[in-house]
């Protein structure tokens, strides 16, 4: 089975801009979290889909959202991006709503 | 305030020996709890569960132990490989939710 794949990897906005990411999960997945990490703040919790359905979110504000497909594909979206939305975005899936995630190579976005 | 804490930020280790990774947690809800081993660039890959129905979990060389009355985990590799260096990082999910809380993670170093 293919891994959760994400695109684009790399990424580079300024400040301001607004960026779209996507993910792709494991095939018959049904569970996508999307996870912010940065080396300050370590991995932190951003949402999660669940049939089309966001059933959790992070603190986060509501310059971050999200949305998953019918397909189970999932994409975020930042807007007005600050310098301090710098960071690997990881994207995971389960089979379930419970149990471990498999995560994605994560996409690096740097906001100048 | 962090719910799961790794206090070491590095461990060094020889290879052959053993390495202990340790965990803490706060919240009395959680009763998933999982290890990520994390090499720059990439995503976190699965490593190993316990359930808090458990108290240990072996799976090859990497074993982990609950204790729930400490709200304590740790992570023993046996024996450690040069290959095992990387950010392991704990996780913890509460009943009913997929949400993983993250550890801010512990660098391992083995060496020949």
């Amino acid at each position: 089975k293919a891994g959760v794949t994400q695109t684009p990897r790399y990424l580079i906005k300024t400040r301001g801009q607004q960026v779209t990411l996507s993910c792709s999960p494991i095939s018959g997945h049904r569970s996508v979290s999307w996870y912010q990490q940065t080396p300050g703040q370590g991995l932190q919790f951003l949402f999660e889909y669940f049939s089309e359905t966001q059933r959790n979110k992070g603190n986060f504000p509501g310059r971050f959202s999200g949305r998953q497909f019918s397909n189970s594909r999932s994409e975020m979206n930042v807007s007005t991006l600050e310098l301090g939305d710098s960071a690997l975005y990881l994207c995971a899936s389960s089979l379930e709503s419970y149990g471990e995630q498999f995560f994605g190579p994560g996409t690096r976005l740097t906001v100048l | 305030d962090q719910q799961v804490k790794q206090n070491s930020p590095s461990l060094s280790v020889q290879e052959g020996r053993i390495s202990i990774l340790n965990c803490d947690y706060t919240n009395s809800m959680f009763d998933y709890f999982l290890w990520y081993k994390k090499y720059p660039a990439e995503g976190p890959t699965f490593l190993i569960s316990i359930s808090s129905i458990k108290d240990k979990n072996e799976d090859g060389r990497f074993t982990v132990f609950l204790n729930k009355s400490a709200k304590h985990l740790s992570l023993h590799i046996v024996p450690s490989q040069p290959g095992d260096s990387a950010v392991y990082f704990c996780a913890a999910s509460a009943r009913g939710y997929s949400t993983l809380t993250f550890g801010k993670g512990t660098m391992l170093l083995v060496s020949p």
